[in-house]
């Protein structure tokens, strides 16, 4: 199985911060990478698909890139409804795997 | 619009089976684009994908392998809909379960509303 690895697992931010999440994926996936947003008792939330592409309906603060084995998940300009949990996921082979997921509270 | 409507019981005892339901709303189940998943998560575990089916041409399924010989994910085109089904539960198999489409490049774009399933006596 491919392993996901965030980092970091918590993030403390403040309103209009720029804030970068890494997901390191055991072995190359090409760009088979994807990122959720989380609420609590929420189902997760397509935010961006194959590494860098946006999710219709998805604010244009929130970015990815990467390649390969190392993906970034970027939020330009916090703002208040960002503070969830972000999980990243691959695609590239079966089983489909997650991160572990990354916190993001309110500093 | 897409939308997943899951149905299910809540509580199940230990070493039954766990069945669930996700009825398709703006697709088809038999789509040649999209597989349909069903997908678990609890604090101990996390997100934990379960399986899938898809059609392409003929029907197919995917399972994790830490559940392969407890599972069955069927299709029901006459519903439009999907089940997962889950042998011999333990209290381990106590999450939130979700059925998810996925689409683009394998990534889940439309999620159900979830079902927290508890296995206990």
């Amino acid at each position: 199985d491919i392993q996901m690895t965030q980092s970091p697992s918590s993030l403390s931010a403040s309103v209009g911060d720029r804030v970068t999440i890494t997901c390191r994926a055991s072995q190359s996936i090409s760009n088979y990478l994807h990122w959720y947003q989380q609420k609590p008792g929420k189902a997760p939330k397509l935010l961006i698909y194959a590494a860098s592409s946006l999710q219709s309906g998805v604010p244009s603060r929130f970015s990815g890139s990467g390649s390969g084995t190392d993906f970034t998940l970027t939020i330009s300009s916090l703002q208040p409804e960002d503070f969830a949990t972000y999980y990243c996921q691959q695609s590239y082979s079966t089983p489909r795997t997650f991160g572990q997921g990354t916190k993001l509270e309110i500093k | 619009q897409v939308q997943l409507q899951q149905s299910g019981p809540g509580l199940v005892k230990p070493s039954q089976t766990l069945s669930l339901t996700c009825a398709i709303s703006g697709d088809s189940v038999s789509s040649n684009s999209a597989a349909w998943n069903w997908i678990r998560q609890s604090p101990s575990r996390g997100l934990e994908w379960l399986g899938r089916t898809y059609y392409r041409s003929n029907w197919y399924n995917d399972y994790a392998v830490s559940v392969k010989s407890r599972t069955t994910i069927s299709p029901d085109t006459s519903k439009n809909q999907f089940s997962l089904q889950l042998n011999s539960v333990t209290p381990e198999d106590t999450a939130v379960y979700y059925c998810a489409r996925s689409f683009h490049q394998g990534s889940f774009d439309y999620w159900g509303q979830g079902t927290l399933v508890t296995v206990s006596s």
